[in-house]
């Protein structure tokens, strides 16, 4: 079975300046997908990027950016010019290539420091 | 373009009640999702239905717990004699398709408390 790990339950970044939050996951398969969402306290899971295994090039969305490590499993999340609205939990999920269940982390809880 | 719909967004209900829970998804979706989550968690997968079909229920718990995605309607998560351990936040997701170009996009739960 698939696992998803987040080992920092919470992280704490000054407003401007960047923080990478951990995930590391465990699987036998080659083809699979990994997302990383965001749920603020409204409670909204929001999609932030997404990256495909077989893709070499890490994924970016404007000020976040993702380091795909496949050997390692491990994908990690980049926040850049961090703002007071990116304060949520963040979730690392992973689901295989034709089986579209997703499997969750235990989350990151994020907070942006004025 | 309305996103997916979930009510009620609260439901509370005494043990031994039943909880229907409603999930309208994106319009052009096709797929739908249903994940639990405990409080201080991550959401944890329960079933995967298509138009008419389950798909998947592994995640489902056997007994009091079960899901449908009618032709015409809403997807609905049913819960039978409701306990105290159900108290949680049930999201919905819905995708277009099968694949990370489809990704699942999420309503905003329904909070059930069994009193």
């Amino acid at each position: 079975a698939q696992t998803v790990t987040q080992s920092q339950p919470e992280m704490s970044v000054q407003e401007a300046e960047t923080v990478t939050l951990s995930c590391t996951y465990d699987t036998s398969e080659s083809d699979y997908y990994l997302f990383w969402y965001k749920q603020p306290p409204s409670r909204q899971m929001i999609l932030v990027i997404r990256q495909e295994a077989y893709k070499q090039q890490n994924a970016t969305e404007n000020r976040f950016s993702v380091n795909f490590q496949k050997a390692a499993k491990s994908f990690s999340l980049k926040i850049s010019d961090s703002q007071l609205g990116d304060a949520a939990m963040y979730f690392c999920a992973y689901n295989n290539f034709g089986n579209e269940k997703l499997t969750f982390g235990t989350g990151t809880r994020l907070t942006i420091i004025p | 373009n309305a996103g997916v719909m979930q009510n009620p967004r609260h439901l509370v209900r005494r043990r031994g009640q039943e909880a229907r829970l409603r999930c309208s998804p994106m319009k052009g979706h096709s797929h739908v999702y249903w994940y639990r989550q405990l409080p201080e968690e991550g959401l944890k997968f329960m079933v995967y239905l298509q138009k008419e079909n389950i798909i998947d229920e592994s995640g489902m718990p056997k007994e009091r717990f079960s899901a449908e995605f009618p032709k015409e309607g809403p997807s609905i998560l049913r819960i039978q004699q409701v306990v105290r351990g159900d108290s949680a936040a049930y999201f919905c997701a819905s995708s277009a398709g099968q694949g990370a170009n489809q990704p699942q996009h999420f309503g905003d739960g329904t909070r059930l408390s069994i009193l």
